[in-house]
């Protein structure tokens, strides 16, 4: 079926780098997208969404950029904290009998060295 | 505002045995998702509830895996018989209105991790 993947299992930042955390859609009808942050110990954390219709989006520290040409998501997080280490995934929303239903990528591990 | 919740945190087993989760979303959301969670994965649906009624099971391998949700508020997702591979991590999430609408948000409980030996 369908998959959201991710290029890199792991990726290391410098505490106050800018952190790139890149993911690839194959479904080209998947037309809105959400990562989230999954902390050690907890269930996935809605950080950003985009609908497919924009390029880009900004949050508190974190930009998402789409491009639909070749299917690629990437979420950008400025300053990257400590506590910005976790688990991130990407995810698409489609319909399943008229009921939103979330598929999740594999993830991406954030290790934020201080 | 008081989040999700789920029991055990933690569970352990011998394959062949039955065991059952837990969870209570937060208060107000009709839909009610259950989720697994192999190590190294992202989540994966295995059902989700409309209030008390399923709307999608497809995944939910219906051998061994049940869920209910009586009043429309707590749930329960029971394994029986355990086998090796379902060791994992068991998420409940919940959402506010009718689950049609993709903006809105999901909220985790914090899981329950089985390891099935």
């Amino acid at each position: 079926g369908e998959s959201v993947g991710l290029h890199l299992p792991t990726l290391s930042v410098q505490e106050g780098d800018n952190s790139i955390i890149n993911c690839a859609y194959s479904n080209s009808a998947s037309d809105y997208f959400i990562w989230y942050k999954q902390e050690s110990g907890k269930g996935p954390q809605f950080i950003i969404d985009i609908r497919s219709n924009m390029d880009k989006r900004q949050g508190q520290r974190v930009t998402v950029l789409l491009n639909k040409t070749v299917k690629h998501l990437s979420l950008q997080i400025a300053a990257t904290q400590p506590g910005d280490s976790a688990v991130y995934f990407c995810a698409d929303t489609g319909d399943s009998g008229g009921y939103q239903k979330v598929t999740f990528g594999t993830g991406t591990k954030l290790q934020v060295i201080p | 505002e008081a989040g999700v919740a789920q029991s055990p945190r933690y569970k352990i087993i011998e394959k062949r045995q039955s065991v059952a989760f837990w969870c209570n979303p937060i208060s107000g959301h009709a839909t009610l998702y259950w989720y697994q969670q192999i190590l190294g994965q992202g989540p994966k649906l295995l059902i989700q509830f409309q209030n008390n009624g399923v709307v999608d099971d497809s995944q939910l391998p219906k051998d061994r895996f049940s869920a209910e949700r009586l009043k429309g508020v707590d749930s329960t997702l029971k394994i029986q018989p355990a086998k090796l591979e379902d060791s994992a991590v068991y998420l409940c999430a919940g959402r506010e209105g009718t689950g049609r609408r993709r903006e809105d948000t999901q909220y985790f409980g914090p899981g329950t991790r089985l390891t099935v030996l």
